[in-house]
């Protein structure tokens, strides 16, 4: 079964510095990854995805994310935090069993950004 | 476009209580999931549709809960008779069928509490 983990319930940054979400895979075949961002009170809503090609995917409001095959991984990256970036954070892989149209989502990660 | 459209936002009500969540997918879209959300259990998918056919309902936790979509811009979640353990945050999302990185767009969610 496919499966993603996000081994930080959270995150901590500073205003301005570099921040990393981090996110590990577990698929059979090819992995189609996504990053959801869900502010308080709100759905979530979609970031980036990685479908094939470039292993660096660029996504709303100034996030990246980085695929990384040998290590299943698939980081998500900002190089500059900004205290509104603080929200919960999903990665989700692309469920193929049953049809093959729902995604499976990590349990999430808090990410916040101090000034 | 309005985006996925979710009712009512808010709804309180007594155990024992029928209640039913509304949702209108974004028009064209033929897949149609419903999740929900806990601080204890996290993001949960109950149920898909595609085509308005039901194709996974593993999620759904019991027999209390039923959903239907009986045309491609309509569905329901029911909950019958609902329980103080069923408190959480539905969410609807939607999603076109076809390529598999697909990503989905999510409604905004009702928050259901159960006294």
């Amino acid at each position: 079964a496919q499966s993603v983990a996000q081994p930080e319930d959270q995150v901590n940054v500073a205003e301005g510095n570099p921040l990393t979400v981090k996110c590990t895979y577990s698929v059979s075949g090819n992995p189609y990854l996504f990053w959801y961002v869900q502010y308080p009170n709100r759905g979530l809503q979609f970031l980036l995805k990685y479908i094939t090609g470039d292993n660096l995917v660029k996504g709303s409001y100034g996030f990246e994310a980085e695929f990384n095959k040998s290590q299943t991984s698939f980081h998500l990256k900002k190089p500059s935090a900004l205290v509104s970036d603080s929200a919960l954070y999903f990665c989700a892989v692309r469920d193929l069993t049953g049809g093959g149209n729902k995604l499976t989502f990590g349990t999430g990660t808090q990410l916040k950004v101090e000034l | 476009d309005a985006g996925v459209i979710q009712s009512p936002r808010h709804e309180v009500t007594e155990m024992g209580q029928e209640v039913t969540l509304r949702c209108k997918p974004i028009s064209g879209h033929n897949s149609l999931f419903w999740y929900r959300q806990t601080m204890m259990r996290g993001l949960e998918l109950l149920i898909y549709f595609n085509n308005n056919v039901p194709i996974d309902d593993s999620g759904m936790p019991e027999d209390r809960f039923s959903a239907k979509m009986p045309n491609a811009s309509f569905s329901t979640l029911k909950i019958q008779p609902s329980e103080p353990r069923d408190s959480a945050v539905y969410f609807c999302a939607s999603s076109p069928t076809g390529p598999p990185y697909n990503e989905q767009f999510f409604g905004p969610g009702t928050r259901l509490t159960v006294l």
